[in-house]
């Protein structure tokens, strides 16, 4: 069984610059969801990706955006980048929309400058 | 909106010594709660789940309803018990028809088991 993937591992971008992340999710899973972890804080949900279709959003502005692929992996990404931005992107697959217990990626390190 | 309230940023027991981090929350629903562990330099991770009420890595952890708690606790504290431990309720919502599944997780707290 594969874990979730992500990737890159770290990346820096400056202000107004647009960024994208990646995620392939766990074997058998069709379900992605995002969250955004800044420093110290518990992550915190951005949106969820099912059938190739934004399936829920958070609280999150429009330039964060998302595409999900007929293989169920993900793509994040946010357009001009803003310094609050700077945070551990992570990738959760499940197995179904509903389902809650949900299998983490490693994160990408996010820094803005 | 719901919200998980872990009181504890940080917390240090020594080694033998019985731990609890506390969980409370605000939901209208019934819950169905986890608690998810992250290690230094691993991966969050499920530790566990109310509704199995399995015990993992000797943890447990009861709902109560009224006092909308969900306290984590195991009775003798390991040095590899030492990680972030977040308390995360679910929500379950629908969107133009399809439900879907989000944690909200807590701030964490630092557990510190010393030797």
């Amino acid at each position: 069984e594969t874990g979730v993937t992500q990737s890159p591992t770290h990346l820096i971008k400056t202000r107004g610059q647009q960024v994208t992340l990646r995620c392939s999710s766990q074997s058998g899973h069709n379900t992605v969801s995002w969250y955004q972890q800044a420093l110290g804080q518990g992550p915190q949900f951005i949106f969820q990706y099912y059938r190739e279709e934004e399936n829920g959003r958070g609280n999150f502005p429009p330039r964060f955006s998302g595409l999900q692929f007929p293989n169920y992996s993900s793509e994040l990404n946010v357009n001009a980048l803003e310094l609050d931005d700077s945070a551990l992107y992570l990738c959760a697959s499940s197995p179904s929309p509903g389902n809650n217990e949900q299998f983490f990626g490693p994160g990408t390190r996010l820094t803005v400058l | 909106a719901q919200r998980v309230t872990q009181p504890e940023k940080l917390l240090s027991v020594f080694k033998g010594a019985p731990v609890e981090l506390k969980c409370n929350y605000s939901y209208s629903g019934s819950p169905e709660l986890f608690w998810y562990v992250q290690y230094s330099r691993q991966r969050l991770q499920l530790l566990l789940r109310h509704i199995s009420r399995e015990s993992i890595k000797g943890f447990t952890a009861d709902l109560n309803k009224g006092e909308t708690s969900f306290h984590l606790k195991k009775p003798f504290a390991q040095e590899e018990d030492s990680a972030m431990y977040y308390c995360a309720p679910p929500t379950v919502a629908n969107a133009g028809g399809t439900s879907y599944g989000k944690l909200t997780f807590g701030q964490g707290t630092i557990l510190t088991v010393h030797p």
